[in-house]
């Protein structure tokens, strides 16, 4: 089934490591988006790509970095979690950066 | 700044009932509208993407609106069910140059009960 697949799909990591939140989608999207959905402030984007090679920030890119090295893969990396990283990330991607998005699972990441 | 405001944050209905959830925005110079459903513990699923130079759009029971130059859209779900219960998330499309994003809104989490 063509979609995007996320993984973990959670994860209880130890403040002060890195971790790589793995996204790939298989439907040839161009664009691509990291959010973070939090209780009582919705989502956020940390980061986008456009398209394959190209990446930007968003609202919340600080302690995040991605990398769009071909179209179907799009990894968000914390170079050194935080407890204020707890939270669910959604990978969502979209044929061109204005026609309808789709979302993946989620990955649910607690930083103790 | 672009806003994104859902009203009401929470409603309950019994099973049956036609509803109207409501989203507003504050910048209208918007490129798309999007409806999402999320069900608990889930990711977002894509119900209706409306264009800005569109006024609504159909899917079965769901029907959304938008009214750009107000900064409105409406969901409407008609003859409710309990498979409908869930959060229903707008989102509004903002361009600028070769930047854009998504703005959310904070949902409205609907029960319906039999």
């Amino acid at each position: 089934i063509a979609g995007i697949t996320q993984a973990p799909t959670s994860q209880i990591l130890a403040a002060g490591r890195r971790m790589t939140l793995r996204c790939t989608q298989d439907m040839r999207h161009n664009a691509m988006y990291w959010y973070r959905q939090d209780l009582g402030l919705g989502l956020r984007l940390i980061h986008y790509s456009n398209t394959a090679g190209t990446t930007g920030k968003g609202e919340v890119p600080d302690g995040y970095s991605v990398s769009r090295a071909n179209t179907d893969d799009f990894p968000l990396t914390l170079a050194s979690a935080v407890p204020s990283q707890t939270s669910v990330y959604f990978c969502a991607s979209s044929d061109s950066s204005l026609t309808e998005a789709f979302f993946g699972q989620g990955t649910r990441l607690t930083v103790v | 700044k672009q806003e994104v405001t859902q009203i009401p944050a929470a409603l309950s209905v019994p099973e049956g009932e036609n509803l109207v959830l409501n989203c507003s925005f504050t910048d209208s110079a918007i490129y798309n509208l999007q409806w999402f459903r999320q069900d608990p513990g889930k990711g977002l699923t894509s119900l209706l993407l409306i264009q800005s130079s569109q006024r609504e759009q159909t899917s079965g029971r769901l029907n959304a609106s938008l009214d750009k130059s107000s900064g409105r859209s409406t969901l409407y779900i008609a003859a409710s069910q309990p498979g409908d219960s869930a959060t229903y998330l707008c989102a509004v499309r903002l361009v600028s140059g070769g930047y854009n994003k998504l703005i959310f809104g904070a949902g409205t989490r609907l029960a319906v009960h039999p």
